[in-house]
C-alpha cells in the first residue's frame, strides 16, 4: 500500500519569506504527483499536477519538483503571503489516490 | 459551470438514522469518488465510479453505500449512522480515474452523528 508522508504537520513563517514543504512516498511506480490547497472549511483545489516525466512544473510563484527515484516531491512557495495561509496536500494515484495529512501553513503578517 | 456540488453543507444525525449525502458534477466527468476526511488521517476514499452503472470500494467501505445511475450524480448512503462515522465527507471527479488528470472537489458535507 502507498504511504504518502508530510514533513513538517505545521508552519509558521513570517511574510515575504520563501518556503518549502515536503513530500514522500513510498512506491515509486507513479503516474503522477499532485498538490492540493486546503482552506479551513473548505474542499481541496488543485495547485499543481506534475507527471511522472517531468521533473518540475510551476505556476506563478508555486514551483513543485519531483524525484520518483527518491519517493519525493517538494512545493516551493515563492515570497509567501498572508493569502497563502491555508494547508497544503500531496496525493499520488494508484490503485486509489492516497493523500499525505498535510502541511498547515500560516504566513504572519 | 458549478463544478461539484455537495448537498447538504453540515447534518446532525442520531445514531441508527439513515441519510444520503448528495454529489453533482456538470463537467461530464466518468470518474467519481468519495472521500471522508478525519483529523490526524488525512483523506481516506470510501467509494468510487468509473461511469454510470458502474461503482467499486474504496478503502473504508464499511457502512456506506453508493449507486451511480446518471454520469453526473453520485449520491453516498449511510445506511445506519454511528458515531464513528462523524467526519467531513468529500466528493470529487476528474476525466479519468487513477489519478491521471486532475481531480475536482466539492466543497464538503461536515456530518455529526450522536
Amino acid at each position: 500500500k502507498q504511504e504518502v508522508t508530510q514533513i513538517p504537520a505545521a508552519l509558521s513563517v513570517p511574510e515575504g519569506e520563501n518556503l518549502v514543504l515536503n513530500c514522500s512516498f513510498t512506491d515509486s511506480a507513479i503516474y503522477n504527483l499532485q498538490w492540493f490547497r486546503q482552506d479551513p472549511g473548505k474542499g481541496l483545489t488543485s495547485l499543481l499536477l506534475i507527471q511522472s516525466s517531468q521533473r518540475e512544473q510551476t505556476s506563478g510563484r508555486l514551483n513543485a519538483s519531483l524525484d520518483k527515484s527518491s519517493g519525493r516531491s517538494t512545493l516551493y512557495i515563492a515570497a509567501s503571503q498572508p493569502g497563502d495561509s491555508a494547508t497544503y496536500l500531496c496525493a499520488v494515484p494508484g490503485n486509489q489516490f492516497y493523500f499525505g495529512t498535510g502541511t498547515s501553513l500560516t504566513v504572519i503578517p | 459551470n458549478a463544478g461539484v456540488t455537495q448537498t447538504p453543507k453540515f447534518q446532525v444525525l442520531k445514531t441508527g438514522q439513515s441519510m444520503t449525502l448528495q454529489c453533482a458534477q456538470d463537467m461530464n466527468h466518468e470518474y467519481m469518488s468519495w472521500y471522508r476526511q478525519d483529523p490526524g488521517m488525512g483523506l481516506r476514499l470510501i467509494h468510487y465510479s468509473v461511469g454510470a452503472g458502474i461503482t467499486d470500494q474504496g478503502e473504508v467501505p464499511n457502512g456506506y453505500n453508493v449507486s451511480r445511475s446518471t454520469t453526473e450524480d453520485f449520491p453516498l448512503r449511510l445506511l445506519s449512522a454511528a458515531p464513528s462515522q462523524t467526519s467531513v465527507y468529500f466528493c470529487a471527479s476528474s476525466y479519468a480515474p487513477d489519478g491521471q488528470e486532475t481531480q475536482y472537489f466539492g466543497p464538503g458535507t461536515r456530518l455529526l452523528v450522536l
